[in-house]
């Protein structure tokens, strides 16, 4: 069965350093969004990206962060300087086509460790 | 606004025992889609269940059953016979119509089974 993957599965960085995290949609889905889960809390959506765009974006995606998809299959989450409560799991998600009636489905996740 | 309220922030019951699951959520738009979601230890998100808003039947999955009910703007989640691998964080969670793609978690119950 098609999956979502993630890499890597943890990365540890230090405060003020980039960090890229990976995701590989399900090959034929053509929404992609990243959510946030800072360690024993609920998964918070940070933005949706579709044709090369994002579509929408919470107010936790400020400046610091970026999304692309260099290259039709990776979808990158892009964190230019981190801050240590950037500390949380982030899951990506593809979905086939937009709509509430057809499911998104989740990575693994990575989680970011900022020291 | 719109938002998903989970009150039960820890369950733990014996195995073989019922439990359910409380969610209410708030909203305002009369079309929108419920989620439930399972975080089991490894992390990972699973999908378990999609209803809409105009769809208010019950739904039974083997152990697994869902009430919705729009009067109260609630949609529990029971788990019949609890085993120990239903050991989990599992989140409700709201998608409005007219927002496609982004979910909107509750703060998840965790669930434990000791044998």
């Amino acid at each position: 069965e098609p999956e979502v993957t993630q890499t890597p599965s943890h990365q540890v960085t230090q405060m003020g350093q980039e960090v890229i995290l990976r995701c590989v949609p399900i090959s034929n889905h053509l929404y992609f969004y990243w959510y946030r889960q800072i360690l024993g809390q609920k998964v918070e959506f940070l933005v949706s990206f579709y044709n090369n765009e994002i579509s929408e974006k919470s107010e936790i995606f400020d400046d610091q962060f970026s999304v692309e998809r260099p290259d039709g299959s990776n979808f990158t989450l892009k964190i230019r300087s981190t801050k240590l409560e950037d500390s949380a799991m982030y899951f990506c998600a593809s979905q086939i086509v937009y709509g509430p009636n057809n499911e998104q489905f989740f990575g693994p996740g990575t989680r970011l460790t900022v020291l | 606004a719109q938002k998903v309220t989970q009150a039960q922030t820890e369950i733990s019951v014996v195995e073989k025992e019922d439990v359910t699951l409380d969610c209410v959520y708030e909203t305002r738009d009369t079309t929108y889609y419920l989620f439930w979601y399972k975080q089991p230890p490894s992390g990972e998100l699973v999908f378990l269940i999609r209803r809409n808003s105009f769809d208010e039947q019950n739904e039974i999955s083997g152990r697994y059953s869902w009430n919705f009910q729009k009067s109260t703007s609630s949609f529990n989640f029971t788990i019949t016979a609890s085993q120990v691998v239903d050991s989990a964080v599992y989140f409700c969670a709201l998608i409005l119509y007219n927002q496609g793609g982004k979910l909107i978690f509750g703060q998840g119950t965790e669930l434990s089974v000791k044998p």
